[in-house]
């Protein structure tokens, strides 16, 4: 079965605050892909970060970073120097080739909504 | 990037109509398209999952009669949310990938959404 598990529902930090977000997955595929989505108060879906199963250097975007350890299972996503403009909810995503669908899933995690306070 | 409409953006109606929603990949030809809804404050929970020219695959609890989804074309999708009540609001959100049957990699793009409210 595929899984996503983001523990922490909500977050609040002051700005100018490093604020991590966990994200610990479960797979049975050898090959899958890890997403980041933020998700602002109008809905639409942002992309950040697509990682495949095979790559686990981490990866810096000014001020978001990803840390993926497959041996712990986790894609962690830090913010650093959080403004107010992040708050909004952030979704972690597992995509993988199911061959019993013949097809790709993706499956979301829960969410976490990130307040950041000026 | 590619591009993935929906429309309406946001639509009322009333209990026992029906409403459909349509996804279109604008610059790109999709040969899956995903439907997911999400409830306030909840996680995006996939609905189904169509091929182009095929029976739309339903995931567990889903009902097929009650959300019918055609995939008529390689651009467009559509979502008819039959006899709705009020307990079918919600957000409804597509996506639309480049990947068939046998492809290492799905690249999915996600429509901006369509807010349902059933009165």
């Amino acid at each position: 079965a595929q899984k996503v598990t983001q523990a922490q529902t909500e977050i609040s930090v002051v700005e100018k605050e490093d604020v991590t977000l966990d994200c610990v997955y479960e797979t049975r595929d050898t090959t899958y892909y890890l997403f980041w989505y933020k998700q602002p108060p109008s809905g639409e879906l942002v992309f950040l970060i697509r990682r495949n199963s095979f790559d686990e250097q981490n990866e810096i975007s000014g001020r978001y970073s990803w840390n993926f350890q497959k041996s712990t299972s986790s894609f962690n996503f830090t913010i650093t120097a959080s403004q107010v403009v992040d708050s909004a909810v952030y979704f972690c995503a597992l995509s993988g080739f199911l061959y019993y669908t013949g097809g790709f899933k993706t499956i979301f995690g829960a969410g976490t909504r990130l307040f950041v306070k000026a | 990037g590619a591009v993935v409409s929906q429309h309406p953006s946001w639509v009322i109606c009333k209990s026992g109509t029906s409403v459909k929603i349509e996804c279109r990949s604008l610059d790109f030809q999709a040969t899956t398209m995903f439907w997911y809804r999400q409830f306030p404050k909840q996680s995006l929970m996939l609905m189904a999952t169509s091929n182009e020219g095929s029976k739309a695959t339903y995931e567990q609890g889903v009902e097929k009669d009650k959300f019918l989804i055609n995939h008529a074309s390689l651009t467009l999708s559509t979502l008819t949310v039959t006899s709705a009540h009020p307990e079918d609001s919600s957000f409804y959100i597509c996506s639309a990938g480049t990947s068939g049957r046998g492809s290492s990699y799905n690249e999915q793009f996600f429509g901006p959404g369509t807010r349902l409210t059933v009165l």
